[in-house]
């Protein structure tokens, strides 16, 4: 079955370390999305690519920093430099122009420092 | 810019009552698409329903029906008689060619249903 995967699902940092989050998709989407989500609050848009090679921050970029070398694969490195990265982060993706059913998500990525 | 209130953060109701979500949407574009999707605790969201800004035409699947009225900039959202397995939270989202086609997304609307 097509669908994003996340991995892992939950993941511990300490502090200081970069942690990268992993996002797959087999839908053949051409765009990707990663949102972080704290408790009791929206979802908030940290970088997307709409292409291979390409990315765009979104509103919540610093201290995260993103690849997208594969179509398939757009992974999150969460740097020391993000200051607060306890959350949960969702991974999207969507047919390029194409909103018949919005994005699909992965099942998360629960992220805590410790 | 565009923005999405959810003026309703929890709602706590008893099972087969009816409930309803608001949700407020502002945008500068004509040809927009609003968006439904529920999150159960597993996490995952999972899409509900999309609306373009050229339907205006309400729409009833099985409990589920949504209001849409571009007069109020509203696209509300109403299970009716709730089950417990409704118990979730509950985004309104919206896409427009201004934000590139991002989807920016409201706060979200904690739903509790009780036996």
């Amino acid at each position: 079955d097509g669908g994003i995967t996340q991995s892992p699902k939950y993941l511990f940092r300490k502090e200081g370390q970069n942690v990268t989050l992993s996002c797959e998709q087999n839908l053949n989407h051409d765009a990707m999305y990663w949102y972080r989500q704290d408790p009791g609050q929206g979802l908030r848009l940290i970088y997307y690519s709409q292409i291979v090679n390409d990315f765009q921050k979104g509103d919540i970029a610093e201290g995260y920093s993103v690849s997208r070398e594969k179509k398939e694969s757009f992974p999150l490195t969460v740097t020391s430099a993000q200051k607060n990265p306890t959350a949960f982060y969702l991974c999207a993706s969507n047919q390029k122009r194409t909103f018949t059913y919005g994005y699909t998500f992965g099942s998360g990525t629960r992220l805590t420092v410790v | 810019a565009q923005k999405v209130t959810q003026a309703q953060t929890e709602i706590s109701v008893v099972e087969k009552e009816d409930v309803t979500l608001d949700c407020v949407y502002e945008t500068r574009d004509t040809t927009y698409y609003l968006f439904w999707y529920k999150q159960p605790p597993s996490g995952e969201l999972v899409f509900l329903i999309r609306r373009n800004s050229f339907d205006e035409q309400n729409e009833i699947s099985g409990r589920y029906s949504w209001n849409f009225q571009k007069s109020t900039s509203s696209f509300n959202f109403t299970i009716t008689a709730s089950q417990v397995v409704d118990s979730a939270v509950y985004f309104c989202a919206l896409s427009g060619e201004a934000a590139g086609n991002k989807l920016t997304f409201g706060g979200g609307t904690r739903v509790l249903v009780k036996p």
